[in-house]
């Protein structure tokens, strides 16, 4: 089955300490990107990927990084500088290229503060 | 800066009623309307997509009637069922923009039996 699949489902972390979200995708799309969910704040975008070793910040970077070795993957780390991150973090993926394609998501992983 | 303003924040509806969501959007450069339903702990899934070269675009129950002058556009789900229950987002996107979705802030739908 095609798709988009997060891991883990759920993360604790502790003080100063980073935790790296898994992100894999068997869809063969070019572009892959990171939000974040709060409630009542829709979607926001953390970073997001065209093309394999190349990605961009989003609208909230900060606290964040990713890397981008392999098409299939993309994951993110959210970084002890991040002084908030319990949140509901979403990847998608999409065909990328000129025109606008649909972006398809994972279910997610919920990060909490231990 | 909300990109894409959404409303209701939230709604509740009998079975077989037409609910209806709008967004409503300032750059004009944006030519790319989808909309997404999200279960609870679930990711958003694709539902229905309009370009503004069009006014209204049905898929099934779910209609998209797009308003290029007034920079607005909304969803209408006919014959409402408890189990579209969900939240709704509409979003927004420019190729000028990376294809990069901006999103509005979401709607509970409630579908009462």
């Amino acid at each position: 089955d095609g798709g988009i699949t997060q891991s883990p489902k759920y993360l604790f972390r502790k003080e100063g300490q980073n935790v790296t979200l898994s992100c894999e995708q068997n869809l063969n799309h070019d572009a892959m990107y990171w939000y974040r969910q709060d409630p009542g704040q829709g979607l926001r975008l953390i970073y997001y990927s065209q093309i394999v070793n190349d990605f961009q910040k989003g609208d909230i970077a900060e606290g964040y990084s990713v890397s981008r070795e392999k098409k299939e993957s993309f994951p993110l780390t959210v970084t002890s500088a991040q002084k908030n991150p319990t949140a509901f973090y979403l990847c998608a993926s999409s065909m990328g290229g000129a025109s606008n394609q649909p972006q398809h998501f994972g279910d997610g992983t919920r990060l909490s503060i231990l | 800066q909300q990109q894409v303003k959404q409303s209701p924040q939230s709604l509740i509806v009998q079975k077989g009623g037409i609910p209806i969501i709008n967004c409503a959007y300032e750059n004009t450069a944006f030519d790319y309307f989808p909309w997404y339903q999200q279960f609870p702990g679930k990711g958003p899934a694709l539902l229905i997509a309009i370009r503004p070269d069009v006014s209204e675009k049905k898929e099934g129950r779910f209609t998209i009637s797009f308003n290029k002058s007034a920079k607005q556009f909304s969803l209408h789900i006919m014959d409402s069922q408890p189990g579209d229950s969900a939240t709704y987002f509409c979003a927004a996107s420019s190729i000028a923009g990376a294809n990069n979705l901006f999103f509005g802030t979401g709607t509970r739908l409630t579908v009462i039996p």
